[in-house]
């Protein structure tokens, strides 16, 4: 099965510091992979939409300069945390659609805790 | 803005019952529906996906359905075990190029 990696799975930063976050798709190309969050008790919301090639298409209330995101390749995506705050101490995680088909299920990573002290 | 809800938010039932998890949302105009399982501090595994034309999907002891038109899709668990214990979570795609909007789940703890 389709299988997305997604490292670190835990990070401690420093408030002020960047944080890069990766996602890969192991086994198939992903023209396109989503990042979300989740707080505690809350449910996953979608923070941007990456496509392969192009800038990613943040939501409403993201901003886009604090959570840079590259896809470079059609296995790739980071997600940065720029001048990280406590707020953001979040879980983050990526999923990913394989290949072009919008009937396919999405594959999630494992996530990334992040705690900024 | 589609809003998406599951109900009971935590359920506690002993093993070999069969259960139902519900989901609800607000916007009936979707391209599909997907249910994952969420393990403490792990990523979500796919369990089922259901198109917005089809009506059911089936996985082993796992069945779920959808009535679009009103909303609801259910997850059907049958002779639940103790490793059925997670988080359930119904997402739907309001498009096909589109992201997830997820319910905040329903905790499923089966007592042995």
């Amino acid at each position: 099965g389709a299988v997305v990696s997604q490292h670190p799975s835990r990070v401690i930063c420093k408030s002020g510091t960047s944080v890069k976050i990766e996602c890969r798709s192991l086994d198939f190309q992903a023209t396109t992979m989503f990042w979300y969050r989740q707080f505690p008790k809350q449910s996953l919301m979608l923070m941007a939409t990456s496509n392969e090639g192009s800038k990613a298409t943040y939501e409403q209330g993201v901003e886009k300069d604090k959570f840079l995101i590259n896809h470079a390749s059609l296995t790739l995506s980071t997600l940065t945390v720029t001048s990280a705050h406590p707020e953001d101490s979040s879980f983050y995680i990526c999923s990913a659609r394989v290949g072009g088909s919008y009937n396919s299920p999405l594959h999630f990573g494992n996530g990334t805790r992040l705690t900024v002290t | 803005k589609q809003e998406v809800t599951q109900i009971p938010a935590a359920l506690s039932v002993p093993e070999g019952e069969n259960l139902v998890l519900n989901c609800s949302f607000t916007d009936s105009a979707i391209y599909n529906l997907q249910w994952f399982r969420q393990d403490p501090g792990k990523g979500l595994t796919s369990l089922l996906l259901i198109q917005s034309s089809q009506r059911e999907q089936t996985s082993g002891r796992l069945n779920a359905s959808l009535d679009k038109s009103s909303g609801r899709s259910t997850l059907y668990i049958a002779a639940s075990q103790p490793g059925d214990s997670a988080t359930y979570l119904c997402a739907v795609r309001r498009g096909g190029a589109d992201g997830l909007t997820f319910g905040k789940g329903t905790h499923l703890i089966i007592q042995p």
